[in-house]
């Protein structure tokens, strides 16, 4: 099936640092990449949408000058959490959707986990 | 924008039961209603979905009926096992492809 690659599974950064997390379609083009975050026992927020070769469309109260998107290939799209602060933990998702027919549904990659101290 | 209400948020059933859960949604555009299942740490898989020309369906143990005039969709698990125990998100989009909103989540635990 449709399979979506993301990496790092966890990262452990300290606060002002910048962290680059990469979702990569491996057997599909994907050209929108949903960009979620989860918080624990809570649900996945949206907190943007990728779009291959132009600017990523970002969710009310997002800071798109924090959450940097770029897709910058149709098999690729990365997530930079810049100047990270301990309530930036969390953890980060990616979806994309392969189309109709291929399993139906949107794929997911398998998160990172997101730590700043 | 769309909003997904799901219930209960917390679901413990006997080995064996039956377990409901059920959303609303807001958006009567919403046309694709999928469910997921997460577990602890992991990535939420579809375990079935359903489109706003269907009432009703099913894969095995599992089970999704829409009432598109109520915007309410619900998902039926019979024959639970302790496998299924989990945590299970409804969703909703326009298109499939779109933007997915999803309820806040049903943490369903299945006792032996």
């Amino acid at each position: 099936g449709a399979v979506v690659s993301q990496h790092p599974s966890w990262v452990i950064c300290k606060s002002g640092t910048s962290v680059k997390i990469e979702c990569r379609s491996l057997d599909f083009q994907a050209t929108t990449m949903f960009w979620y975050r989860q918080f624990p026992k809570q649900s996945l927020m949206l907190m943007a949408t990728s779009n291959e070769g132009s600017k990523a469309t970002y969710e009310q109260g997002v800071e798109k000058d924090k959450f940097l998107i770029n897709h910058a290939s149709l098999t690729l799209s990365t997530l930079t959490v810049t100047s990270a602060h301990p309530e930036d933990s969390s953890f980060y998702i990616c979806s994309g959707y392969p189309g109709q027919g291929k399993e139906d549904g949107y794929t997911f990659g398998s998160g990172t986990r997101l730590t700043v101290v | 924008g769309e909003n997904v209400e799901q219930h209960p948020s917390t679901l413990s059933v006997q080995e064996g039961d039956s377990a409901v859960i059920k959303c609303t949604y807001s958006d009567s555009a919403s046309n694709y209603f999928p469910w997921y299942k997460q577990e602890l740490g992991k990535r939420p898989q579809l375990i079935i979905d359903i489109r706003s020309n269907v009432g009703e369906k099913k894969d095995q143990r599992i089970a999704v009926t829409l009432n598109k005039t109520a915007k309410h969709f619900s998902l039926h698990i019979t024959e639970t096992q302790p496998e299924d125990s989990a945590v299970y998100f409804c969703a909703a989009s326009k298109i499939p492809g779109g933007k997915l909103q999803f309820g806040a989540g049903t943490q369903v635990v299945v006792t032996p």
